[in-house]
């Protein structure tokens, strides 16, 4: 079975720090990882994924995240926070082994708040 | 290129009514699904439809079905609001259900069932 964990519910950032939000997981094969990213009152959209390959993968907005098979982590970072990255940011992981499904787990939801 | 459209934006309901919720997306994608956003709760999925004919339950689909009209088309229904309905809804579809794929959006439906 595949799980993914957000263990905060809200993280405040001043303006102009680094931010991270936070995501572990649990699969039995190898793990499909993405980031979403939702604001007030508007669908999801996608930031970033890991597939395969570099353990640090940029994605759009200048957002990064760093996979981390040994903590099970996938943490997303930004080095210097905006106003405009206030916002619900989810986790998501796909399970690669066979007999996993194909349907995304998603956690909870980090509320990102970024103080100017 | 309209990606993922979802209507209606809004709905209020009466318990008891029944309503349909659309979702169409113009990317030629195969597989499409419905989740609902509650408060805490995440994204649950409902139903999800891996091609064209096909449609499978999710996690939480009690009280709804779907159905995939065409291959870009795909909607939810109530035939019985209840209160424990009132939540946000979003569609969502992908290229092929693959599971390195990323999934594409609308931009919600936001139901009250009073």
């Amino acid at each position: 079975a595949q799980s993914v964990a957000q263990p905060e519910d809200q993280v405040n950032v001043a303006e102009g720090n680094p931010l991270t939000v936070k995501c572990t997981y649990s699969v039995s094969g190898n793990p499909y990882l993405f980031w979403y990213v939702q604001y007030p009152n508007r669908g999801l959209q996608f930031l970033l994924k890991y597939i395969t390959g570099d353990n640090l993968v940029k994605g759009s907005y200048g957002f990064e995240a760093e996979f981390n098979k040994s903590q099970t982590s996938f943490h997303l970072k930004k080095p210097s926070a905006l106003v405009s990255d206030s916002a619900l940011y989810f986790c998501a992981v796909r399970d690669s082994a066979s007999g996993g499904s194909y349907i995304p787990t998603f956690g909870r939801g980090t509320s990102l708040i970024v103080h100017p | 290129n309209a990606g993922v459209t979802q209507t209606p934006k809004f709905q209020v309901l009466k318990t008891g009514q029944s309503m349909t919720l659309q979702c169409a997306q113009d990317m030629n994608h195969n597989s499409m699904y419905w989740y609902r956003q509650d408060p805490g709760m995440g994204l649950r999925l409902i139903y999800y439809s891996a091609s064209e004919g096909t449609t499978d339950k999710g996690e939480v689909p009690n009280g709804y079905n779907v159905s995939r009209l065409n291959k870009r088309e795909f909607s939810l229904r109530l035939e019985s609001a209840a209160p424990s309905q009132t939540s946000v809804y979003f569609c969502a579809s992908s290229h092929s259900g693959g599971r390195e794929e990323t999934q594409y959006f609308g931009p919600g439906t936001r139901l009250l069932v009073l």
